[in-house]
């Protein structure tokens, strides 16, 4: 089973700033299989990105993934007040298919 | 294309409950589906996956057992029958479509349900 180690835990930025999350994978995975994820409160998680760096429909440009091997990153640009949420990374592996990071919280400072 | 879960509630120790989800607005049958959940204030953890035909099927180990997952694609529903439920099932449990993009290389969940709160208590 792949791990994946997101950090930092929370993240305290303000709106306008940019913020670079990471996810770290315990063992080389292809970014055909790395997934980012938006959890705002109350609410379901909605996907950002897929194979590591692609732009899910609907996702402003503001938002980027990149990495590959064991490092992946979110980051996301001139931060709006609705980007405030929990992040996460994901994994499709053989077992169990889906794993996920513990997610990021990037919190208003 | 919309994902919406019913059939959460409050359930003692070693209870049963059965969730459903219902698809709609995409070919259902043609799509592999999860379910995925959420304890409160924790991380997402993938319990369960379905193949488009129902078979085969896969668990997470904590549930493995305990939980089982089937479709009736005629109603375009997915189904999570949790049997023995103990309090750390309490959760927010989602149903999620399999989708591969990159032409089918990608393998991601979209979209999700709004979820359904399973809670364990006595």
């Amino acid at each position: 089973e792949t791990v994946l180690t997101q950090s930092p835990g929370t993240l305290s930025l303000s709106p306008g700033e940019s913020a670079t999350l990471s996810c770290r994978a315990s063992q080389s995975v292809s970014g055909f299989y790395l997934a980012w994820y938006q959890q705002k409160p109350g609410q379901a998680p909605r996907l950002l990105i897929y194979g590591a760096s692609t732009r899910a429909s609907g996702i402003p440009d503001r938002f980027g993934g990149s990495g590959s091997g064991t490092d992946f990153t979110l980051t996301i640009s001139r931060l709006e007040p609705e980007d405030f949420a929990v992040y996460y990374c994901q994994h499709y592996g053989v077992s169990p298919p889906y794993t996920f990071g513990q997610g990021t919280k990037l919190e208003i400072k | 294309v919309q994902l919406v879960e019913s059939g959460g509630g409050l359930v003692q120790p070693g209870g049963s409950l059965r969730l459903s989800c219902v698809a709609s607005g995409f070919p259902f049958k043609s799509y592999i589906m999860n379910w995925v959940r959420q304890a409160p204030g924790k991380g997402l953890e993938w319990v369960s996956y379905i193949s488009s035909g129902g078979s085969p099927t896969y668990y997470a180990d904590s549930v493995r057992g305990r939980f089982t997952i089937s479709r009736d694609n005629a109603k375009n529903s997915l189904y999570l029958q949790m049997n023995s439920l103990r309090a750390e099932d309490t959760a927010v449990y989602y149903c999620a479509r399999r989708v591969g993009y990159c032409g089918g290389d990608c393998d991601t969940l979209d979209p999700w349900g709004q979820g359904t709160l399973v809670t364990v208590s006595s």
